[in-house]
């Protein structure tokens, strides 16, 4: 089937603690997006890839990194620099950035202990 | 002014029923739009893409106002599977801008 996988689905970290989230699309889009939804709240921008090997910072990068190594593929990394990273986190692609609509993963939720 | 902004309800409706949402946006050079449906603690799911003309896909039908820079989406015969989280996206430049959403709750 052709999709979007995110894992872990639920994740616990401990204050201070970096976690990698993992992104994996088989649906042969150029672009890639990682957004961060906060219980009540709208989802907000963090990184975004147009291209393999290319990145940009979208509203919230603060705290987080990212990677386009190969094309199927965009981990992100929340780093203990973020704040407040307890938080609803979705990947999600599409053919080309802008006008096309995206298509979402399954979500993965970070809590802090 | 929000990029774009929502009215986030709780719209209350019984079944049957015929309910509007409305959604403004900033930028007038925006071309593409979309409605998007969250349901509790999923992902969003893409519901229609917003066409100049106006489209109609079943039940719901989507239209844009360019002069007055707002979307609306209308869904007749209201179900209680309709209810959900309705997300007004637009397109700004190379990113897509989401609403924080309209609740609506269908009642029997």
């Amino acid at each position: 089937d052709g999709g979007i996988t995110q894992s872990p689905k639920y994740l616990f970290r401990k204050e201070g603690q970096n976690v990698t989230l993992s992104c994996e699309q088989n649906l042969n889009h150029d672009a890639m997006y990682w957004y961060r939804q906060d219980p009540g709240q709208g989802l907000r921008l963090i990184y975004y890839s147009q291209i393999v090997n290319d990145f940009q910072k979208g509203d919230i990068a603060e705290g987080y990194s990212v990677s386009r190594e190969k094309k199927e593929s965009f981990p992100l990394t929340v780093t203990s620099a973020q704040k407040n990273p307890t938080a609803f986190y979705l990947c999600a692609s599409s053919p080309r950035t802008g006008e096309s609509p995206i298509y979402f993963g399954e979500g993965s939720w970070l809590t802090v202990v | 002014r929000k990029e774009v902004e929502q009215d986030p309800g709780p719209f209350n409706v019984p079944e049957g029923a015929t309910v509007a949402f409305n959604c403004t946006y900033s930028n007038s050079a925006s071309q593409s739009f979309f409605w998007y449906r969250q349901d509790c603690r999923k992902e969003p799911k893409l519901l229609m893409s917003v066409y100049s003309s106006g489209n109609e896909d079943g039940r719901f039908t989507a239209q844009l106002n360019r002069a007055s820079q707002y979307i609306s989406l209308l869904i007749r015969d209201s179900k209680l599977s309709d209810s959900a989280t309705y997300l007004c996206v637009v397109e700004y430049g190379n990113k897509l801008v989401f609403g924080a959403g309209t609740i609506l709750r269908v009642k029997s």
